[in-house]
């Protein structure tokens, strides 16, 4: 069975830090992968969206990047956080068709100091 | 895409059936109608999802309008487990989508012992 793996569970970093957050999806082979960020109260609003290795799409103009250096991994990451970077970040993994369902992990909450 | 509206909470008693409705007088024919819910501190998972004709798995059913500009998500029995937020979710067949998901704010549901 397929699964996703993010970690760490909970971060706290003060502004300017560097970021990097990891991800990674077993049982599965070229699956669309997702990075969505929940600020407080708020719904999921999708940050990247990478269809291949090294294929990255970004949905919103923004201080952090993603990359993905193995079929099965997705990073994201920033060289120097804002606190408008705090919030609860989610990997998500699909087949990436009309039906198929997203498959989401346990989520990174990150708060900026 | 195409925009759904879902009123911001509901409440439910436990082991009664609840009904969580979702408009969206501007689905075209080729959008699928997706069902997620998040539990607190989670990331969402997958409920259901159809086209025209009802459906129903072991979480839930689904109830589509005629007129598909409504569907209504249905708990037949709600367990405490079952308080989270309720997102629907339009998914087009056509474009670049790549499974794509455009979260709302969703329906609060709580449920009372």
């Amino acid at each position: 069975s397929q699964t996703i793996h993010q970690w760490p569970a909970t971060l706290v970093q003060p502004v300017g830090s560097p970021l990097s957050l990891e991800c990674t999806v077993e049982g599965t082979s070229n699956p669309n992968l997702y990075w969505y960020r929940q600020a407080a109260g708020r719904g999921l609003q999708l940050l990247f969206y990478s269809v291949g290795i090294g294929q990255i799409s970004s949905e919103v103009p923004q201080n952090l990047s993603a990359s993905r250096p193995q079929d099965r991994q997705f990073i994201l990451s920033s060289k120097k956080l804002l606190l408008s970077d705090s919030g609860f970040y989610l990997c998500a993994w699909g087949e990436g068709g009309i039906v198929q369902p997203q498959h989401f992990g346990d989520g990174t909450r990150l708060s900026i100091l | 895409d195409a925009k759904t509206t879902q009123p911001n909470s509901m409440e439910s008693n436990e082991e009664e059936p609840v009904h969580l409705p979702c408009n969206h007088s501007t689905i075209s024919g080729t959008d699928y109608i997706h069902w997620y819910r998040q539990l607190p501190s989670q990331g969402p998972e997958y409920v259901i999802h159809g086209l025209t004709s009802n459906v129903n798995n072991r979480m839930a059913s689904l109830a589509i309008a005629e007129d598909r500009k409504s569907s209504t998500l249905i708990l037949h029995r709600a367990t405490l487990r079952d308080a989270a937020v309720y997102y629907c979710i339009l998914k087009n067949a056509g474009g670049t989508s790549y499974g794509k998901l455009t979260f709302g704010q969703g329906t609060i549901l709580t449920v009372h012992p």
